[in-house]
């Protein structure tokens, strides 16, 4: 059990396709994360999220849409995805940073997107 | 903005043996966090070692230390009695002090032989 959990773990979806990411943590953490991780390439920040509020959104273009309705969930609407957005999208989630952020992020183990 | 860099893509050690990964960084700021998470093929980043960095003692973690030279901008990681478990991509991290961004390296791929 790893305290935040991603479904599904596998994903295909054509370029026409909707889909949805999920991730779920039940630690009590107010912030949650969305990371996307492709080959060769450092982790890269997608979006923030704190006490269900949107306070990052690292340029990411809008085929991706995040929802947060409650702490403890949060989702990635997927729509009109490119090939080269197939990668490893990783949820995480944290202490707000105000009481703890410094602790580090306790991660999912992704949903591995393939786009045809 | 702040940057992270891991030097070494790939690493292979015999079990038992002692393996140093690498991390430099790049910050004006005098108060943050690092950390070094692990990756294996199960791919859930765990979270192996933290540093705070007005704290000038190393930390440890059972078989895991680090190097952290502030100066430097070095943050090492040191794995003692390496063993199979330990085969996996490894990772370092930074957090500024109050932000929540943790902004990560390259990655390093360690494999621990037989």
């Amino acid at each position: 059990e790893t305290g935040v959990t991603q479904t599904p773990r596998h994903l295909v979806m054509g370029m026409t396709n909707k889909k949805s990411l999920k991730c779920e943590q039940h630690l009590g953490h107010n912030a949650m994360y969305w990371y996307k991780q492709s080959a060769k390439k450092p982790l890269e920040l997608m979006f923030v999220y704190n006490f269900k509020e949107q306070t990052e959104n690292n340029s990411v273009p809008s085929r991706f849409s995040p929802e947060c309705p409650n702490s403890s969930h949060l989702f990635l609407h997927l729509h009109t995805l490119q090939p080269e957005d197939s990668a490893l999208y990783l949820c995480a989630s944290s202490q707000d940073f105000n009481s703890g952020a410094g602790y580090g992020y306790t991660f999912g183990s992704g949903t591995r997107l393939t786009v045809v | 903005a702040q940057t992270v860099t891991q030097s070494q893509p790939e690493m292979s050690v015999q079990e038992a043996e002692t393996v140093t990964l690498s991390c430099t960084y790049d910050t004006s700021e005098s108060n943050y966090y690092l950390f070094w998470y692990k990756q294996p093929p199960s791919r859930q980043m765990i979270l192996v070692i933290r540093q705070e960095a007005y704290k000038q003692q190393n930390a440890t973690e059972n078989r895991f230390s680090v190097n952290f030279q502030k100066a430097a901008k070095s943050f090492s990681l040191k794995i003692s009695d390496s063993q199979l478990g330990d085969t996996a991509m490894y990772f370092c991290a930074f957090m500024n002090r109050g932000a929540q961004k943790l902004v990560f390296g390259q990655g390093t791929r360690l494999t621990i032989n037989p």
